[in-house]
């Protein structure tokens, strides 16, 4: 069976400093990624996908991105963090032949 | 564009009363649509999906019908549970592109014991 894991848990980070937030799928292939942002009590915002290696699409410009290593591994990276960044990160997978996502457990990041 | 809007939340409701979240979604073409279950302190899990039109989904005693001429898709229960609380998102699939998800702005559920 398919799972998503998602890295770290919980991380606090001051202004300014760099970020990277890690994703990878397991018992898939050439999945289609997705990076999501939701501020507290709110909705998700859609930030990065991917349909396959090397290949990001931006949905909202702003001071992150998103790379593509490998076929299963998406990773979010910021070079220096604002206090807007602050929130819960979702990475989601979609295996081509299917509509529906399925989501990790998120990494909540506080940005002081 | 596509969009979903789903009825504001909280919603506060006493334990094995019925529970209706509307949803509605603007869309061209024939998405598909889904509910969503996000319990505190976790990622999305997918509750049910409906990809045609009069289809209807169901899980954990969940459901909802794809209406294409009301452009609905309301979720119901007949008798909710206290760990029946959570936010409830409605989305839509798009078929084209990066088979981006559209998701409403989530309604937040309490049942009371």
């Amino acid at each position: 069976s398919q799972t998503i894991h998602q890295w770290p848990a919980t991380l606090v980070q001051p202004v300014g400093s760099p970020l990277s937030l890690e994703c990878t799928v397991e018992g898939t292939s050439n999945p289609n990624l997705y990076w999501y942002r939701q501020a507290a009590g709110r909705g998700l915002q859609l930030l990065f996908y991917s349909v396959g290696i090397g290949q990001i699409s931006s949905e909202v410009p702003q001071n992150l991105s998103a790379s593509r290593p490998q076929d299963r591994q998406f990773i979010l990276s910021s070079k220096k963090l604002l206090l807007s960044d602050s929130g819960f990160y979702l990475c989601a997978w979609r295996q081509q032949a299917y509509n529906e996502q399925f989501f990790g457990p998120g990494t909540r990041l506080t940005v002081l | 564009g596509n969009s979903v809007t789903q009825m504001e939340g909280p919603v506060t409701l006493s334990e094995e009363a019925f529970l209706t979240i509307n949803c509605t979604y603007t869309a061209t073409g024939y998405p598909s649509l889904f509910w969503y279950v996000q319990y505190p302190g976790e990622g999305l899990q997918l509750l049910l999906k409906a990809t045609k039109a009069d289809d209807k989904g169901s899980n954990k005693g969940f459901e909802a019908t794809y209406r294409k001429e009301t452009t609905s898709f309301h979720l119901e229960k007949g008798s909710v549970q206290v760990s029946d609380s959570a936010v409830y998102f409605c989305a839509l699939s798009e078929r084209t592109g990066g088979f981006k998800t559209i998701f409403g702005a989530g309604t937040r559920l309490f049942v009371k014991a």
